[in-house]
């Protein structure tokens, strides 16, 4: 069975510091992966999609990045973080030949920047 | 550009009881597919039912199904027989047929079980 691990659970970094947010998918090859922000316990944001290694997109400019080194492995970073960068960061896969592309979501890394 | 709408922020129902969240959501595409996901305390997001949108046969899964009216691009889900773990933040999300699986959220309804 597929699973999805995302580390660090829990980040407090300061402001101005850079950012690496790892998401790691098992039991399947060439998914298809995204991230998404939470802000306030309310509705997620995509902010980055990946449908293979070097094919990143992403949907809002702001000042964090995606890169996606190895097939199954998904990468959130940031040079310097803003206070706005405070949120709940999710990972996602997916599979992109089935009827319905549904997304299965990693348990989350929250993210204080003080 | 697609916009999905839950119009009511907080929901509350007694155990054992039944208990309707709305959702509609705007597009022109004739292909799409919609589903509810849960939010837990836990925060991890979790699958709770999917419906594809040229199916006219409402999805079921145990206790939750989904009212699906197209023409009226509304989408609610049906909890039957609340229990107390179904308290959650629960989200509607859109996404378009052969689109990479981009998902359109609403804002999200938190649902309180009262025993």
């Amino acid at each position: 069975s597929q699973t999805i691990h995302q580390w660090p659970a829990t980040l407090v970094q300061p402001v101005g510091s850079p950012l690496s947010l790892e998401c790691t998918v098992e039991g399947t090859s060439n998914p298809n992966l995204y991230w998404y922000r939470q802000a306030a316990g309310r509705g997620l944001q995509l902010l980055f999609y990946s449908i293979g290694i070097d094919q990143i997109s992403s949907e809002v400019p702001q000042n964090l990045s995606a890169s996606r080194p190895q097939d199954r492995q998904f990468i959130l970073s940031s040079k310097k973080l803003l206070l706005s960068d405070s949120g709940f960061y999710l990972c996602a896969w997916s599979v992109g030949d089935r009827v319905i592309e549904t997304q299965y979501f990693g348990p989350g890394t929250r993210l204080l920047v003080l | 550009a697609q916009t999905v709408t839950q119009s009511q922020p907080e929901m509350s129902v007694q155990e054992a009881e039944t208990v309707t969240l709305s959702c509609t959501y705007d597009t022109s595409e004739n292909n799409y597919y919609l589903f509810w996901y849960k939010q837990p305390p836990s925060r991890q997001m979790i699958l709770v039912i999917r419906q594809e949108a040229y199916k006219q046969q409402n999805a079921t899964e145990n206790r939750f199904s989904v009212n699906f009216q197209k023409a009226a691009k509304s989408f609610s889900l049906k909890i039957s027989d609340s229990q107390l773990g179904d308290t959650a933040m629960y989200f509607c999300a859109f996404m378009k047929g052969n689109q990479g699986g981009k998902l359109i959220f609403g804002q999200g309804t938190e649902l309180s079980v009262k025993p």
